[in-house]
């Protein structure tokens, strides 16, 4: 069945680096474009950012235009998304979610990222 | 960008009893391919959100038919018939109709 897995999650300090990954099982990953959606503790979801199925197309939300990089390695069926300069209000749970029509049908169990000193 | 508002942001309804939320979008979500790109998620408590309506009207798979979307244009509206102790949780609307795709607030649903 369709399983989307993120990992790399963790604590880091404010203007360090994170890298996050997202394995997809049970469909055909290289047809989906794929989102990033975060979601702060006891806060509202966010979308964050969306790649096409090819990664020709790149789009992000202004809070992290220039310091995140979303892509994918389809022969991998692995989601990235390269967090740079992090700061504390990037703190959250960060989904990874399978695009297409049914936008959003399939979302991961979340990783958490907190930016602390 | 798009502002999304749901209103109310909190709802206590008897089971039962009928629901309706709200989602008012600050320009027409009618995209150049003649679609309407609104959809709605439930997010239950400790879980992931889930994907109850895409496209305005129509209902994700294993979605029970309690649940109804419609609207058009800037107005939406997500009806739950007959709500149920497993509905509780945080509904939001989000469009995709254009980039930054966004959420509206959230509504937290409660059994009385």
């Amino acid at each position: 069945q369709v399983q989307l897995v993120e990992s790399g999650g963790g604590v880091v300090q404010p203007g360090r680096s994170l890298r996050l990954s997202c394995e997809a099982f049970g469909f055909s990953f290289d047809i989906y474009g794929m989102h990033w959606v975060r979601q702060a503790p006891g806060k509202g979801l966010e979308w964050v950012a969306v790649i096409w199925s090819d990664g020709s197309n790149k789009y992000y939300v202004d809070s992290v235009k220039g310091r995140f990089t979303i892509s994918r390695d389809n022969s991998k069926n692995t989601l990235y998304l390269q967090m740079n300069i992090l700061r504390a209000e990037d703190t959250a749970v960060y989904y990874c979610v399978r695009g297409g029509q049914q936008r959003g049908d399939y979302w991961g169990q979340g990783t958490l990222v907190t930016v602390s000193s | 960008d798009i502002v999304m508002t749901q209103t109310p942001l909190s709802l206590s309804v008897t089971s039962g009893q009928p629901a309706s939320i709200s989602c008012r979008s600050s320009q027409s979500l009618l995209h150049s391919d003649g679609k309407t790109y609104l959809y709605w998620y439930l997010q239950k408590p400790g879980q992931s959100p889930q994907l109850l309506i895409y496209q305005v009207s129509s209902r994700f798979s294993g979605v029970p038919n309690r649940f109804s979307g419609s609207g058009s244009g800037t107005d939406f509206t997500l009806k739950i018939s007959r709500v149920e102790a497993e509905d509780v949780g945080v509904y939001y609307c989000m469009q995709g109709t254009s980039f930054p795709h966004t959420f509206g607030q959230g509504t937290k649903l409660e059994i009385k």
